[in-house]
């Protein structure tokens, strides 16, 4: 069975600072993966997404992740948050091969501060 | 105006009685998909459906029904035999395309309490 574990579950920074947040993974065959954002009060929506390719991947709002395969990661980075960055943070992954499901980890709530 | 739409938004119930959270999506996805979101556990699946009368029990669907009689909706009962009822459930959507899936959409939440 596969498992994602998010290492950070609370981080607070203050603006302009540079975010990294951890995501592992635990399964042996190819995979989908995913960082999503719940912004307070709205829908959980997909920052950027990994299914093949350059392992290092942009999203939206300036957010990138890099898929390491040798280390079974997938970080979430961003050079300089902003205050409108505060939301949960979800890293995903889905097993290659069907519309299975996602596993996700246990999120990472990340406040900035002005 | 497509998406995934989750009614009602809050649901109050009393334990032992059977609740019923609507999920419909405009967005002509094959594949609808229900998770349980509770604070500090991140989002488990419960059921999933890859196309419509056939569905899937997904890691946590003890206490849960389902069914898929129409590609737009996934209605999801909860049954007085889920131990721990209260939470936020989200209901998602992708697209599937020769048995690979696109990135799921997900609708507003219901949340439900079960005094």
């Amino acid at each position: 069975a596969q498992s994602v574990s998010q290492h950070n579950h609370h981080v607070i920074l203050s603006e302009a600072a540079s975010l990294e947040l951890g995501c592992n993974y635990s399964y042996g065959g190819t995979v989908n993966l995913f960082w999503y954002v719940q912004y307070p009060g709205q829908h959980l929506q997909l920052l950027l997404k990994y299914f093949s390719g350059d392992p290092l991947v942009k999203g939206i709002k300036g957010f990138e992740a890099e898929f390491i395969k040798s280390k079974f990661s997938f970080n979430l980075r961003k050079p300089s948050v902003q205050w409108s960055d505060t939301a949960e943070y979800f890293c995903a992954l889905e097993s290659g091969g069907g519309a299975d499901g996602l596993t996700f980890g246990k999120g990472t709530h990340l406040i900035i501060q002005p | 105006d497509g998406g995934i739409t989750q009614s009602p938004k809050y649901l109050f119930r009393k334990e032992g009685q059977n609740v019923t959270l609507s999920c419909e999506q405009n967005l002509n996805h094959d594949a609808m998909y229900w998770y349980r979101q509770d604070p500090g556990q991140g989002l488990r699946l419960i059921y999933y459906s890859q196309i419509v009368n056939d569905f899937q029990k997904g890691d946590i669907a003890e206490g849960y029904s389902v069914s898929r009689e129409k590609k737009e909706s996934f209605p999801l009962t909860v049954t007085s035999a889920q131990k721990n009822p209260t939470a936020f459930y989200l209901c998602a959507s992708s697209m599937v395309w020769d048995r690979l899936t696109y990135e799921q959409y997900f609708g507003p939440g219901t949340r439900l309490t079960v005094t």
